[in-house]
């Protein structure tokens, strides 16, 4: 069965310094992954996804992502954290058939001034 | 195009009352995601069409819940004879095919 843990509830960072949210996935077959944010109330805002190709893939607000295979993780990454970066996170691996993606439990990242 | 639009944003019921909501997809995105999420949780798969097949449903899609996706483009999500346990945000995506889902803002239902 297909699962993704994201195995720290929450992670604090001062403004400025690099930031890591930790994802683990488990998939038969080459993963579709992906990273999404939430702000408060609101639904997901995708932030990167990896298919094929390089294992270091870029995405949107400055944010990206290693694919490491070997250890079958897939890390969110930012060189200089913002405090408006505070929101959850989730990870997620896609489906290899529907296309649903199923979640880990999300990070809640705290950036502080 | 406006991206995925859920309503309503907000819903409160009494319990066993039924309600329904929408979900208009991103028009050329041939398929369609429902997904549960409750406090502190990620979201949880619910069910997904494409088109207006729907292929898929969760173990958690009780007998009191259905989805239409009657013309392949808007979608509705029933609950019917609602529980205090179905108090959730319900989250609506779509893709156009394997492309990751872009989801809606979620309807909020509380269940009183």
């Amino acid at each position: 069965a297909q699962s993704v843990a994201q195995p720290e509830d929450q992670v604090n960072v001062a403004e400025g310094n690099p930031l890591t949210v930790k994802c683990t996935y488990s998939v038969s077959g080459n993963p579709y992954l992906f990273w999404y944010v939430q702000y408060p109330n609101r639904g997901l805002q995708f932030l990167l996804k990896y298919i094929t190709g390089d294992n270091l893939v870029k995405g949107s607000y400055g944010f990206e992502a290693e694919f490491n295979k070997s250890q079958t993780s897939f890390h969110l990454k930012k060189p200089s954290a913002l405090v408006s970066d505070s929101a959850l996170y989730f990870c997620a691996v896609e489906n290899n058939q529907g296309g649903k993606l199923i979640f880990g439990q999300g990070t809640e990242l705290s950036v502080k001034p | 195009d406006t991206g995925v639009s859920q309503n309503p944003r907000h819903k409160i019921t009494k319990r066993g009352q039924n309600v329904t909501f929408r979900c208009d997809p991103i028009s050329e995105h041939n398929r369609l995601y429902w997904y549960r999420q409750t406090l502190g949780q990620g979201p949880e798969f619910l069910t997904y069409f494409q088109n207006e097949a729907q292929l898929e449903k969760s173990r958690l899609l009780s007998d009191r819940f259905s989805a239409e996706r009657p013309k392949g483009s808007f979608s509705t999500l029933e609950i019917q004879r609602t529980e205090q346990g179905d108090s959730a945000m319900y989250l609506c995506a779509s893709s156009l095919n394997r492309q990751g889902n872009t989801f809606g803002s979620g309807t909020r239902l509380t269940v009183v």
